[in-house]
């Protein structure tokens, strides 16, 4: 069980454009979501954390309006990349926390992002 | 994480047992976990850790956590070639949000 389904798995998009990146629980409710940022050779930097119905938090350093989170519904949230640069190319990856299992949370598969 | 640090590079014969290891600075810390990526792919819980246990046996794996020295350690018995990939060390405190360290790839060879 706590399956999280991350979508796409690539995405390759032109400098200027946006791109949504989707997470899914598969089989629980996640009631906070988690996108990190993981750059080669690298640990993941948590970029943000997102409860169901509220405004996402974010970390220091990371541009709220450049990274947008939606967290509409217990199953889904989104991470768009607006008008992003190359300098945003990484590989992003979502994490799910349920409410009856605190202390695990589970990841989806990561989207590589490559901006050309 | 610069608060988590564990060793970048781990080579170990098959059948052996490997040992990474991991150390964090935050006292406060309620469950230390580890994490397995393999290429491409995304992260998966092996295994996790109450702070107030100091050991965790789970099949091949053994966790075990000194507290006072904050060091966790996973040990992976007769170490296969499927478990070649990067295993990442991570705390949390009671936010649940999740600090990695950098991640030690581990290498197994026949």
């Amino acid at each position: 069980g706590a399956v999280v389904s991350q979508h796409p798995s690539r995405v390759i998009c032109k400098s200027g454009t946006s791109v949504k990146i989707e997470c899914r629980s598969l089989d629980f409710q996640a009631t906070t979501m988690f996108w990190y940022r993981q750059f080669p050779k690298k640990s993941l930097m948590l970029m943000a954390t997102s409860n169901e119905g509220s405004k996402a938090t974010y970390e220091q350093g990371v541009e709220k309006d450049k990274f947008l989170i939606n967290h509409a519904s217990l199953t889904l949230s989104t991470l768009t990349v607006t008008s992003a640069h190359p300098e945003d190319s990484s590989f992003y990856i979502c994490s799910a926390r349920t409410l009856d299992r605190n202390a695990e949370a589970f990841f989806g598969q990561g989207t590589r992002l490559t901006v050309v | 994480g610069e608060d988590v640090e564990q060793s970048l590079f781990l080579s170990v014969r098959e059948g052996d047992s490997s040992v990474i290891n991991c150390t964090y600075t935050d006292s406060s810390s309620t469950y230390l976990y580890w994490y397995k990526q393999e290429p491409g792919a995304g992260l998966q819980l092996l295994t996790y850790i109450f702070s107030n246990m100091d050991m965790k046996q789970d099949q091949r794996l053994t966790v075990l956590l000194n507290k006072k020295d904050k060091h966790l350690s996973l040990r992976i018995a007769d170490t296969q070639t499927g478990d070649s990939a990067i295993y990442f060390c991570a705390e949390s405190t009671n936010d649940y949000k999740l600090s990695f360290g950098a991640g030690t790839t581990v290498t197994v060879r026949a």
